[in-house]
């Protein structure tokens, strides 16, 4: 398979444990994005990458919650503290260079609940 | 206000009808849109591209009013398996490419 792919699909933890999210990207995309998403909204951005930079982060993104793509390949997402309020599904999507008629390709997701 | 903004239905049609969503932007700088689908419970795909001069791909067609700051998707001769969730989806602002997404319409075809 050779998509976007996500790691655990599925992820409950007590409040105030920390959690981490992994997202291996298509092998040829340098963009990477991580969206959350709850039940009933559309997916909301978090944090953007090219190659290993992260050039955007969204105000949404608490500093509870860090990201990282140490050589421009996988991501890691970690939320410290977690609040019951983090429970959603997080979504990666990966994107090659320009000019791809607007097509994310997002993977299955980690959904996260916290009790 | 969002920057997105769609009725979250659910819209309920028997197979065979045809059925249009609406969604409204804010920001008219947007230059490019999307519609995306996703099932439930499972990752959102690209459905379509949305041009000014309109889309058409088999039983769907989107288009883009610029002057109202809408675009619309239109289904013809809707099928079951059409029953998913829509969402209306612009290129954010800034060089990043991300796509900001709407909450999403509801349809579900009925037999």
């Amino acid at each position: 398979d050779t998509g976007v792919s996500q790691d655990p699909r599925h992820k409950i933890t007590k409040r105030g444990q920390n959690v981490t999210f992994r997202c291996d990207p298509i092998s040829e995309h340098n963009r990477l994005y991580w969206y959350r998403q709850t039940l009933g909204q559309g997916p909301e951005f978090l944090t953007y990458f090219q190659n290993e930079a992260q050039l955007e982060k969204s105000r949404l993104l608490s500093d509870r919650f860090s990201a990282e793509r140490p050589k421009g390949s996988f991501s890691t997402l970690e939320i410290q503290r977690t609040e019951q309020g983090d429970s959603a599904m997080y979504l990666c999507a990966s994107r090659g260079k320009t000019g791809d008629g607007g097509k994310l390709f997002f993977g299955s997701g980690t959904q996260l609940s916290v009790l | 206000r969002k920057e997105v903004e769609q009725d979250p239905g659910p819209f309920n049609v028997p197979e065979g009808a045809t059925v249009a969503f609406n969604c409204t932007y804010s920001n008219s700088a947007s230059q490019s849109f999307f519609w995306y689908r996703q099932d439930c419970r499972k990752e959102p795909k690209l459905l379509m591209s949305v041009y000014s001069s309109g889309n058409e791909d088999g039983r769907f067609t989107a288009q883009l009013n610029r002057a109202s700051q809408y675009i619309s998707l239109l289904i013809r001769d809707s099928k079951l398996s059409d029953s998913a969730t829509y969402l209306c989806v612009w290129h954010g602002s800034g060089n990043t490419g991300k796509l900001i997404f709407g909450q999403g319409t509801t349809l579900q075809v009925k037999p």
